[in-house]
């Protein structure tokens, strides 16, 4: 069965510097991994995905995640944080073997502190 | 409509009574998902249908929950006998599942937030 783990429920920075809100998976097959981004008071917004290829994906808002077989992890990452980052962010994952259930961590509320 | 729109966006009902949620997709999108995000929790997913296949149901929790999706387009969940741990917020999705730069993303509504008192 497919599962997602946010490991942080909250990850804390400091604006300017580099900010990692993990996440690992399991899945049956290669996996589909995503990024969303829930802003308060705001609907859920796609980040980035990783479906194939280059293990460092690029996406919105200057956020990047590496896909990292080996650990099963797909952590999502940003070089200098902006307040306006504070968010709610959620990994989900989709095995490639034919269905299109998707499976959603629990989310990491992240703060970026002025 | 250039999004993902739903139906009411606030519900407040009393125990025991049915509900009816809507969701419009993303015209074109052929897949199309329901999550349930209780307070300060993640998203649970519920149903997803995709095309004319049968749709999993694998995440609906009891069978008071129920959904259908006419003519591949607007998706309907209903909730009977509505209990107070029913109170959430209900987010439908939608998705091109391949093909286009944009497969697999889902592009979320707003949601319907359900109190049931």
């Amino acid at each position: 069965a497919q599962s997602v783990a946010q490991p942080e429920d909250q990850v804390n920075v400091a604006e300017g510097n580099p900010l990692t809100v993990k996440c690992t998976y399991s899945v049956s097959g290669n996996p589909y991994l995503f990024w969303y981004v829930q802003y308060p008071n705001r609907g859920l917004q796609f980040l980035l995905k990783y479906i194939t290829g280059d293990n460092l994906v690029k996406g919105s808002y200057g956020f990047e995640a590496e896909f990292n077989k080996s650990q099963t992890s797909f952590h999502l990452k940003k070089p200098s944080a902006l307040v306006s980052d504070s968010a709610l962010y959620f990994c989900a994952v989709r095995d490639n073997t034919g269905g299109f259930k998707t499976i959603f961590g629990a989310g990491t509320r992240l703060f970026v502190k002025a | 409509g250039a999004g993902v729109s739903q139906s009411p966006s606030n519900k407040v009902t009393e125990k025991g009574k049915d509900v009816e949620l809507r969701c419009d997709p993303i015209s074109g999108h052929t897949a199309l998902y329901w999550y349930r995000q209780s307070l300060g929790q993640g998203l649970e997913f519920l149903i997803y249908f995709q095309g004319n296949s049968a749709p999993d149901k694998s995440g609906l929790p009891s069978d008071r929950f129920s959904a259908e999706r006419t003519g591949g387009s607007v998706s309907t969940l209903t909730i009977q006998r509505t209990q107070q741990e029913d109170s959430a917020v209900y987010l439908c999705a939608s998705s091109y599942p391949e093909g286009g730069s944009s497969y697999n993303e889902q592009f979320f509504g707003p949601g319907t937030r359900l109190t049931v008192l």
